[in-house]
């Protein structure tokens, strides 16, 4: 396993449409987080998972925003009803619990018009 | 709540120099501090881990110092490179296995 891979790289959406952004974690890390990075900033925490249980929400994340991580495995994180202020990157990440380095993925790239 | 400044928000070196970035913390009880470096458009690799009871770790050219007591770390970057040029994130978790709070990073640009 090289990594952890993140799907679409890129989305280009209209604002009011829903997307969905996949993350796969490396093999037999149990917690995966996402963070949300705009231009110029440092990445902002949204969520995280220890394997499928869904363990703290930003206050970030409205209504809209959804994440599942089903069988403990890959995880997806749904924007509904899409707004410009969405327009970011998506970051993945994950641990293995045992240890504290974090690897993250390659990011997903929101832009929505 | 935890917040932390990263200084300078730019840097521009010739190749060679020694350099030091700076990080700062508001809240001292962290678990551990690590840096990340970014190059454009793509995701964070980890460079170095410091654990709260540790003052610093080493990593080839690089070094990371931590000063828990007054929020303070340093990443020193000796003999820089042009392929050093990326930004460069710190980063503080509060508790194991948590979430982590970033700065805003510090761009370096080294110049051949």
């Amino acid at each position: 396993d090289t990594g952890v891979s993140q799907d679409p790289r890129h989305k280009i959406t209209k604002r009011g449409q829903n997307v969905t952004f996949r993350c796969d974690p490396i093999s037999e890390h149990n917690r995966l987080y996402w963070y949300r990075q705009t231009l110029g900033q440092g990445p902002e925490f949204l969520t995280y998972f220890q394997n499928e249980a869904q363990l703290e929400k930003s206050r970030l994340l409205s209504d809209r925003f959804s994440a599942e991580r089903p069988k403990g495995s890959f995880s997806t994180l749904e924007i509904q009803r899409t707004e410009q202020g969405d327009s970011a990157m998506y970051l993945c990440a994950s641990t293995l619990g045992s240890t504290d380095t974090i690897y993250f993925g390659e990011g997903s790239w929101l832009t929505v018009v | 709540k935890q917040e932390v400044t990263q200084i300078p928000a730019a840097l521009s070196v010739p190749e060679g120099e020694n350099l030091v970035l700076n990080c700062s913390f508001t809240d001292s009880a962290i678990y551990n501090l690590q840096w990340f470096r970014q190059d454009p458009g793509k995701g964070l690799t980890s460079l170095l881990l410091i654990q709260s009871s540790q003052r610093e770790q080493t990593s080839g050219r690089l070094n990371a110092s931590l000063d828990k007591s007054s929020g303070r770390s340093t990443l020193y970057i000796a003999a820089s490179q042009p392929g050093d040029s990326a930004t460069y994130l710190c980063a503080v978790s509060m508790e194991y296995g948590n979430k982590l709070v970033f700065g805003a990073g510090t761009i370096l640009r080294v110049k051949s």
